[in-house]
């Protein structure tokens, strides 16, 4: 069965480093996001992206994020100089048309020490 | 006011019982519904997904949409300890980005 893939799995970083997430997408969905979920706290959206570009996204993803799809199966999020707010962990997730129908990756643990 | 409110529990019921998850939101826009279920520090999996009002079902577990009063269920029937995650409720307008509750812990003992 398909599945949204996602490295690392955990990553440990020290304030003020930049973090790369990367995502391998369903090979035939045309939306792509990625979600954060803080812990104990709601699973928060962040960016959406088709078409090889952003579509729509949160207050949350301001400057200090970035979301690239270098080729045609990756899709990355950078954070630019991680805050110890940032631990989190984050999800990408990949769907067919533009409804909540979403397939979540297993996500990557973000630590900021 | 929230845009979407959900009760977190923990809701702790017997095998076998009958479960109700519920979740209001106050967009009224909002026209796509879901239910989600994620395991401990997993990704969430989409387990319904209801279109504007009225009620789906899927073997054990029925949504249902309620537009009107801005209230959205999920009812598990006969209730098993592999239902035991936390459910989170979702939901969106066309064209606009899924918007989660933060989800009901359940528990089901055998």
């Amino acid at each position: 069965e398909p599945e949204v893939t996602q490295t690392p799995s955990h990553q440990v970083t020290q304030m003020g480093q930049e973090v790369i997430l990367r995502c391998v997408p369903i090979s035939n969905h045309l939306y792509f996001y990625w979600y954060r979920q803080i812990l104990g706290q709601k699973v928060e959206f962040l960016v959406s992206f088709y078409n090889n570009e952003i579509s729509e996204k949160s207050e949350i993803f301001d400057d200090q994020f970035s979301v690239e799809r270098p080729d045609g199966s990756n899709f990355t999020l950078k954070i630019r100089s991680t805050k110890l707010e940032d631990s989190a962990m984050y999800f990408c997730a990949s769907g067919m048309g533009g409804t909540g129908e979403l397939f979540f990756g297993e996500g990557s643990r973000l630590t900021v020490l | 006011q929230k845009e979407v409110e959900q009760d977190p529990g923990p809701l702790s019921v017997p095998e076998g019982a009958i479960v109700s998850l519920n979740c209001t939101y106050s967009n009224s826009a909002f026209q796509y519904f879901m239910w989600y279920r994620q395991y401990s520090r997993k990704g969430p999996e989409l387990l319904m997904y209801t279109y504007s009002s009225g009620n789906k079902e899927d073997g054990r577990f029925t949504a249902q949409v309620d537009k009107s009063s801005k209230y959205i269920s999920l009812f598990i029937r006969d209730s098993q300890p592999s239902d035991s995650a936390t459910y989170l409720c979702a939901m969106h307008q066309a064209g606009t980005a899924l918007i989660f509750g933060k989800g009901t812990t359940l528990s089901v003992s055998s």
